[in-house]
């Protein structure tokens, strides 16, 4: 149980362009979901928290205008990097959680974006 | 302020056990947490501890927490290759949105 996927899994694009990364979690329902960005060798930091029917919130720095965060269901919840650069390119990974007492995150595999 | 602090590196041979070790700051968390990423995959779940806990242990692993120090650690006995990979600790806060915030996490090597 609890499995969180991601698509796509790696994806291409040129500098300026949109991408937009799905999160879904399969086997429950997820009133919170997170999106996190990690740089080579680095943790993971949050970029924003998204609840579903609500808005996002977003950390400290994160540009809301650039990373798009839109939670239409209880099981998906997608992020969209608008006009992409290269600096943009990372590893960005999703996490769900279930309402259960723990508040334990379950991630997805992760997306890998290069900006050409 | 929150920040959870790990060392990059730690080298062991197969079969010995092996100790990563986490501090953090802000002792307001409930849960802690112990994650596992392999290269080019997300973050699997190994194993966490309620903050009012001292010890828990899941087959091969142990978890410590130092609440006083402000200390958590993870103990993998009998180590094995599989093991390799990184190891992130987190801090869990109850309330508003459940936030994680991570370590930079530690680099287990295992080799024969």
């Amino acid at each position: 149980g609890a499995v969180v996927s991601q698509h796509p899994s790696r994806v291409i694009c040129k500098s300026g362009t949109s991408v937009k990364i799905e999160c879904r979690s399969l086997d429950f329902q997820a009133t919170t979901m997170f999106w996190y960005r990690q740089f080579p060798k680095k943790s993971l930091m949050l970029m924003a928290t998204s609840n579903e029917g609500s808005k996002a919130t977003y950390e400290q720095g994160v540009e809301k205008d650039k990373f798009l965060i839109n939670h239409a269901s209880l099981t998906l919840s997608t992020l969209t990097v608008t006009s992409a650069h290269p600096e943009d390119s990372s590893f960005y990974i999703c996490s769900a959680r279930p309402p259960s007492s723990t508040d334990t995150q379950y991630f997805g595999p992760g997306t890998r974006l290069t900006v050409l | 302020g929150e920040d959870v602090e790990q060392s990059l590196f730690l080298s062991v041979r197969e079969g010995d056990s092996s100790v990563i070790n986490c501090t953090y700051t802000d002792s307001s968390s409930t849960y802690l947490y112990w994650y596992k990423q392999e290269p080019g995959a997300g973050l699997q779940l190994l194993t966490y501890i309620f903050s009012n806990m001292d010890m828990k242990q899941d087959q091969r692993l142990t978890v410590l927490l130092n609440k006083k120090d402000k200390h958590l650690s993870l103990r993998i006995a009998d180590t094995q290759t599989g093991d390799s990979a990184i190891y992130f600790c987190a801090e869990g806060f109850s309330g508003g949105y459940n936030k994680l915030i991570f370590g930079a996490g530690t680099r287990l090597a295992v080799h024969p």
